[in-house]
């Protein structure tokens, strides 16, 4: 199956500061990639589509100038949470449709934030 | 927004085959069911997917009723490394993403 990357795995960082996560399809080019998040013991919500080229799409309730996303290239998407508070520290994956059929997607291993 | 029932946790003795059932009562004609599992920490792994067949493949079988209102995954050896929440998803099979439910915390007891 493909490989999908985040970096970093992890982070800790203070509050009012931003965060850069990175996902990176390692197999194939793509278009569209997704991001989500996680509380402990929730169920994965997605935030936003990620489109190269043009602006993401985000979902109802989810902060646009809050988590900026940036689909640099057919194999990168970035999601940057600005000024970081500790409500959302959470779990962020990120995931990547292997093509047109949209048939399966591949998910990262994911990014847990930690704001202090 | 989730179309997906599931009990939120289940026990399989190791060995055994665990059979987790999944409602999707609202399911359109389109709409497939996919199944994902979740290990703790990490992100969702693909299982199977069908739309009105029953399905199989190296990791699991999906069971679809006839009027596809429900489904079942069936692991037929359910393992230690087979503990992990199990997500059963309906969508279109373009263009769509994919939304979570709440899942069934599966837990394969020695």
């Amino acid at each position: 199956g493909a490989v999908v990357s985040q970096h970093p795995s992890w982070v800790i960082c203070k509050s009012g500061t931003s965060v850069k996560i990175e996902c990176r399809s390692l197999d194939f080019q793509a278009t569209t990639m997704f991001w989500y998040r996680q509380f402990p013991k929730q169920s994965l919500m997605l935030m936003a589509t990620s489109n190269e080229g043009s602006k993401a799409t985000y979902e109802q309730g989810v902060e646009k100038d809050k988590f900026l996303i940036n689909h640099a290239s057919l194999t990168l998407s970035t999601l940057t949470v600005t000024s970081a508070h500790p409500e959302d520290s959470s779990f962020y994956i990120c995931s990547v449709p292997p093509g047109l059929a949209y048939n399966e997607q591949f998910f990262g291993p994911g990014t847990r934030l930690t704001v202090l | 927004d989730a179309k997906t029932t599931q009990p939120p946790s289940m026990d399989c003795a190791e060995g055994r085959a665990a059979n987790l059932p999944c409602n999707h009562s609202t399911i359109s004609g389109n709409e497939y069911v996919y199944w994902y599992r979740q290990i703790h920490s990490q992100g969702p792994q693909y299982i199977i997917h069908g739309l009105k067949n029953n399905e199989t493949n190296e990791m699991a079988s999906l069971i679809i009723t006839e009027d596809r209102k429900s489904s079942t995954l069936i692991l037929p050896h359910a393992t230690l490394r087979d503990t992990a929440v199990y997500y059963c998803i309906v969508r279109p099979n373009t263009g769509n993403q994919f939304y979570f439910g709440t899942g069934t915390s599966l837990t394969v007891i020695p």
